[in-house]
């Protein structure tokens, strides 16, 4: 069966510090895989998708980044963090016409 | 470009009381698919609906999907305290997955 890895859970990092933010799909292969940022109490807003490796289509302009360095793994990234990066990122998966596996969810706090 | 849009942004209900939620997209969906995310967890899939004036139901759960397939509603029928939670409707966009900023559930006891 498939899975979805996402970590850490809880991260808290001083503004300017980098980020990266690792997530691991394991039982398929190909996957479309996903970044969404959801701020509290708010929707998803998606950041990056990638539909291959080293395919990255960017949402959003921000000082953000993403990877994909091999099929099943997706990387977010940032060289100096703002305060208005805090939020809750959430890596998801997805296969054709399936349904979005999420992974548990980074929750980042930035001070 | 493509918008899905969500009413309303929250909804206090009494236990027991029934519950919906709208949804709507400025072009046609090929599909719609429901989301619910407990508070603290992470969105997990419910249903999916394809076809034109689809309705589907999970148990105290109605999904329907409209004749042109560019609006859904999700309606729960007495709700209960397990309901609490923010419910997402999502439309495919080429390779992306576009969300509806969520309904909020609240249930008074």
């Amino acid at each position: 069966s498939q899975t979805i890895h996402q970590w850490p859970a809880t991260l808290v990092q001083p503004v300017g510090s980098p980020l990266s933010l690792e997530c691991t799909v394991e039982g398929t292969s190909n996957p479309n895989l996903y970044w969404y940022r959801q701020a509290a109490g708010r929707g998803l807003q998606l950041l990056f998708y990638s539909i291959g490796i080293d395919q990255i289509s960017s949402e959003v302009p921000q000082n953000l980044s993403a990877s994909r360095p091999q099929d099943r793994q997706f990387i977010l990234s940032s060289k100096k963090l703002l305060l208005s990066d805090s939020g809750f990122y959430l890596c998801a998966w997805k296969g054709g016409h399936t349904e979005a596996f999420f992974g548990q969810g980074t929750r980042l706090t930035v001070v | 470009g493509q918008q899905v849009m969500q009413i309303p942004q929250y909804q206090h209900v009494q236990e027991g009381e029934d519950f919906t939620t709208y949804c709507n997209s400025s072009t046609t969906l090929s599909n719609i698919q429901w989301y619910k995310q407990r508070p603290g967890g992470h969105p997990v899939f419910l249903i999916q609906l394809v076809k034109s004036g689809e309705v589907k139901k999970q148990k105290r759960l109605t999904f329907q999907f409209g004749e042109a397939k560019k609006n859904s509603s999700l309606h729960i029928t007495a709700t209960q305290t397990t309901d609490v939670g923010t419910y997402f409707c999502a439309g495919p966009r080429w390779g992306e997955i576009i969300f509806g900023k969520g309904t909020r559930l609240h249930i008074l006891p």
